[in-house]
């Protein structure tokens, strides 16, 4: 089976600007959910949807949001980046919501100017 | 809420000493805990998860963990360090019922020749 694969994984931006990022679970997941990892905050979760709905939300501004479509691969959308968005962003996926072992892609690192 | 502490950035072993990578969580609830490894430009692989049964856990690679509800430990351990465990190492908890990890801050191993 191929793994979560994740869509760009190197992104430059400038401030101001919106950015999508994109995540394909792996064949037949339902739960996807998404992490920021920077040098000074670590690992931080973002948010999880299963089947098409936000199941969980982390701490962090609207300006973060995200969708899952009908074929479980998910995105997220910052707008109006800010130069403290730069960071390593994680999506991983498992079989189902709740007990069960979730597996990451390689990242997408975003670099905000 | 759940928190994980690992003592220690950066840990420096030479090849074919013991590694010791220490994490104490915070939960109110019994946890799930995982150790995952990153190798960089790359995500999170698991090395080794503790949800209920024996406390002593064996992950890949050689390395294990064991669960001491007493001290809110679970530190990960290898007998002889190898070159190639040269990566960065995340403790994670999470809750039953939960898909949502919440990690430490992460441990830079460092294996010398």
């Amino acid at each position: 089976k191929a793994g979560v694969t994740q869509t760009p994984r190197y992104l430059i931006k400038t401030r101001g600007q919106q950015v999508t990022l994109s995540c394909s679970p792996i064949s037949g997941h339902r739960s996807v959910s998404w992490y920021q990892q920077t040098p000074g905050q670590g690992l931080q979760f973002l948010f999880e949807y299963f089947s098409e709905t936000q199941r969980n939300k982390g701490n962090f501004p609207g300006r973060f949001s995200g969708r899952q479509f009908s074929n479980s691969r998910s995105e997220m959308n910052v707008s109006t980046l800010e130069l403290g968005d730069s960071a390593l962003y994680l999506c991983a996926s498992g079989p189902q919501a709740g007990d069960h072992e979730q597996y990451f892609g390689p990242g997408t690192r975003l670099t905000v100017t | 809420a759940q928190s994980v502490t690992q003592l220690g950035s950066h840990v420096s072993v030479s090849e074919g000493a013991l590694v010791l990578l220490r994490c104490n969580y915070s939960s109110s609830v019994p946890p799930y805990l995982f150790w995952y490894v990153q190798y960089p430009n790359q995500g999170l692989q698991l090395l080794l998860k503790y949800t209920t049964g024996a406390t002593l856990v064996k992950g890949i690679n050689g390395f294990e963990a064991e669960f001491k509800k007493s001290e809110t430990s679970f530190h990960l351990t290898k007998p002889s360090a190898h070159m190639s465990d040269a990566a960065e190492y995340f403790c994670a908890v999470r809750k039953s019922g939960y898909s949502t990890l919440t990690f430490g801050k992460g441990t830079m191993l460092l294996v010398s020749p």
